[in-house]
């Protein structure tokens, strides 16, 4: 299985600042990869997918980048809206498998 | 616009059997793969299966191959996974997903959240 190892676990900005969430697979995976954005008690939502293709109604202030092995998602400017767990995913190959979650608290 | 909506919570004890439920609408259900992902707060989101309505081929992650099963009944639209023999590490909540074009995971259910203890 590929693993998918996500930095920080957890971080703590302010209003307004850039956050990087960084994402490393075990093994090349191209651009198969999609960020996830899960707040409490709710499901997942899809944010960004094939490394840096934005969803639909996603603002504009979320960004992925990378390739191969190494990813990121920057959020350019944290909102109050924003705090939440975010979750990548790689779909290279069966199975699938998530990175253990970076918790973006304010 | 795609809806997934799963069954209701379920409370079970150890040895029972149980089936969930994810009906689908606002989209072509046999041409679309279907899955389930599990999440605990100890091993996070875990990618369970999925299966191709059309034709039945179903794929399972290697941690619940042998211990769940993956179905789906494309008259009536929907995704079921089905435990025969419930274990207290069962309790998990449990998400339907169904991927998008290029297989990236695109819609969530809202999950159903299963507790096996006796």
């Amino acid at each position: 299985d590929i693993q998918m190892t996500q930095s920080p676990s957890a971080l703590s900005a302010s209003v307004g600042d850039r956050v990087i969430i960084t994402c490393r697979a075990s093994q090349p995976i191209r651009k198969w990869l999609a960020w996830h954005q899960q707040k409490t008690g709710r499901a997942p939502k899809l944010l960004i997918y094939q490394a840096s293709t934005l969803e639909t109604g996603v603002p504009s202030r979320f960004s992925g980048s990378g390739s191969g092995t190494e990813f990121t998602l920057t959020i350019s400017s944290l909102q109050p809206d924003d705090v939440a767990t975010y979750y990548c995913q790689h779909y290279s190959s069966y199975p699938w498998t998530f990175g253990q979650g970076t918790k973006v608290e304010i | 616009e795609v809806q997934l909506v799963q069954s209701g919570a379920e409370v079970k004890k150890p040895g029972d059997s149980l089936k969930i439920s994810c009906k689908t609408s606002g989209y072509s259900f046999t041409t679309n793969w279907i899955g389930w992902v599990r999440q605990t707060p100890g091993k996070g989101l875990e990618w369970m299966g999925i299966i191709y309505p059309g034709d039945s081929d179903t794929k399972y992650g290697p941690s619940f191959e042998g211990h769940v099963t993956i179905s789906a009944d494309k008259f009536i639209k929907a995704a079921y996974l089905q435990w025969n023999s419930l274990k207290a590490s069962d309790t998990a909540l449990y998400f339907c997903m169904r991927p998008g074009p290029s297989q990236y995971i695109e819609y969530w259910g809202e999950g159903t959240l299963v507790t096996v203890s006796s």
